[in-house]
């Protein structure tokens, strides 16, 4: 039961357009969303969040956008930029019975800029 | 400042075999993980330790053990290694576990292959 789910495995970009990720998930219980990036050979690395309070967060040329009606979230990069080029996850974070929180990670999606 | 260290960076095992997987922080962060990543599916947690002293399950813990040994050390032990546990190993940290948008620290894993 993959409940966040990042159904493009791979996507394509000019340097210089956008770029948008898509992340889709089933449980209206999540409380944050967050974007990790991830090089070869290196561990993710934290990109950026939104609270599920929230419609919009930016970040220089990061924006992630939240629609809870059609439980989906997307990342735009403006304007891409070769150094770009890599796998994002999507994750989102549930509140458990002990009041701690756990991460649910998406597949990921693998972004190419192209110069 | 080296982050999240993880050795070794590869590791061929045969059925049976045991290891263990070290994970160092300098971050004086209090929490720690282990993920295991396998292709088509998100990153999903093993064990984490929320603070020093303290170990808990995570998703996919059978076949594990882990050792907080100190702040900056967590361990994972795999005490009869299967091919069903053939993954790219990541350990992380954040400063404190479970507010929902703690941001973690990856170090850049381990590749096991169990034959």
């Amino acid at each position: 039961d993959q409940q966040v789910k990042q159904n493009s495995p791979s996507l394509s970009v000019q340097e210089g357009r956008i770029s948008i990720l898509n992340c889709d998930y089933t449980n209206s219980m999540f409380d944050y969303f967050l974007w990790y990036k991830k090089y070869p050979a290196e561990g993710p690395t934290f990109l950026i969040s939104i609270s599920s309070i929230k419609d919009k967060n930016e970040d220089g040329r990061f924006t992630v956008f939240l629609n809870k009606s059609a439980k989906h979230l997307s990342l735009h990069i403006v304007p891409s930029q070769p150094g770009d080029s890599a796998v994002y996850f999507c994750a989102a974070s549930l509140s458990t019975d002990s009041g701690t929180y756990k991460y649910i990670f998406g597949t990921g999606t693998r972004l190419k800029v192209l110069a | 400042n080296a982050g999240v260290t993880q050795t070794p960076k590869f590791q061929v095992l045969k059925t049976g075999q045991s290891m263990t997987l070290q994970c160092a922080q300098d971050m004086n962060h209090n929490s720690m993980y282990w993920y295991r990543q396998d292709p088509g599916m998100g990153l999903r947690l093993i064990y984490y330790s929320a603070s020093e002293g303290t170990t808990d399950k995570g998703e996919v813990p059978n076949g594990y053990n882990v050792s907080r040994l100190n702040k900056r050390e967590f361990s994972l032990r795999l005490e009869s290694a299967a091919p069903s546990q053939t993954s790219v190993y990541f350990c992380a940290s954040s400063l404190i576990w479970g507010t929902g948008t703690d941001t973690q620290y990856f170090g850049p894993g381990t590749r096991l292959t169990v034959l």
